[in-house]
């Protein structure tokens, strides 16, 4: 399988807290993505991370990509109730129209 | 709101039923995606057609049957389908990412649910 791996699998936190998730893939990557996903509904992209980038920031998310180790992380700061999701990676391969998810974070924020 | 629709949201069907999952797009995207994705589960990739042709097929069952009649059409025919093929099926779309040029962001519709009898 060319899935990845994310842990924690569940995490839960308070308002306000920040959150970090990290995933662990398996291939050469040309860009990883980050997608959040609200029960049942469709996934909605966050942020892209090229292979040649280490770290990445759009608003209150901030991903680090480390391609030795292939590993990801994203860091939500300042956690808010309306972040409780799931989210995803996912790799694209270089030079292909795939893209692989990785078993996803499901994130609780707690007002 | 999302610019990637399928339609019905919602199917009920047994297993000797034949019905088709719809998904369209105005964007202009080139690469068309269908995911199938059960309960606290990932998105497993099932098929990728770039300009109009199939690209990637991931050993998906011949039940499962794809189409793209136009670049803003994509079409899942099912047919003898199994009660373990209930699951949400996501349409995504994408610039195509061989020409080498676009972010290869995705870019998803909400899902018809599946409920196999």
């Amino acid at each position: 399988s060319q899935q990845g791996e994310e842990d924690p699998q569940a995490l839960s936190i308070q308002e306000g807290e920040n959150a970090t998730m990290n995933c662990s893939y398996k291939t050469s990557i040309n860009n990883l993505q980050w997608y959040r996903q609200n029960s049942g509904r469709g996934l909605v992209h966050l942020i892209l991370i090229r292979s040649n980038e280490r770290e990445k920031h759009s608003g209150r998310l901030r991903v680090t990509l480390d391609t030795s180790k292939k590993s990801s992380s994203l860091l939500i700061t300042a956690s808010r109730a309306a972040d409780t999701a799931s989210y995803f990676c996912a790799t694209r391969q270089t030079g292909a129209n795939n893209l692989f998810f990785g078993t996803g974070t499901r994130l609780t924020v707690i007002p | 709101d999302t610019e990637v629709t399928q339609t019905p949201k919602h199917l009920v069907m047994g297993m000797t039923n034949k019905k088709s999952l719809k998904c369209e797009q105005h964007m202009g995207h080139r690469a068309m995606y269908w995911y199938k994705q059960k309960a606290k589960k990932p998105p497993e990739l099932m098929f990728v057609y770039s300009y109009e042709k199939l690209s990637i097929n991931e050993s998906v069952p011949s039940r499962f049957s794809p189409e793209c009649p136009n670049s803003s059409l994509l079409n899942l025919h099912l047919h003898a389908l199994q009660p373990e093929d209930s699951a949400l099926y996501l349409c995504a779309s994408s610039q195509d990412r061989t020409s080498g040029w676009n972010t290869g962001e995705l870019f998803f519709g909400e899902g018809s649910r599946l409920t196999v009898l």
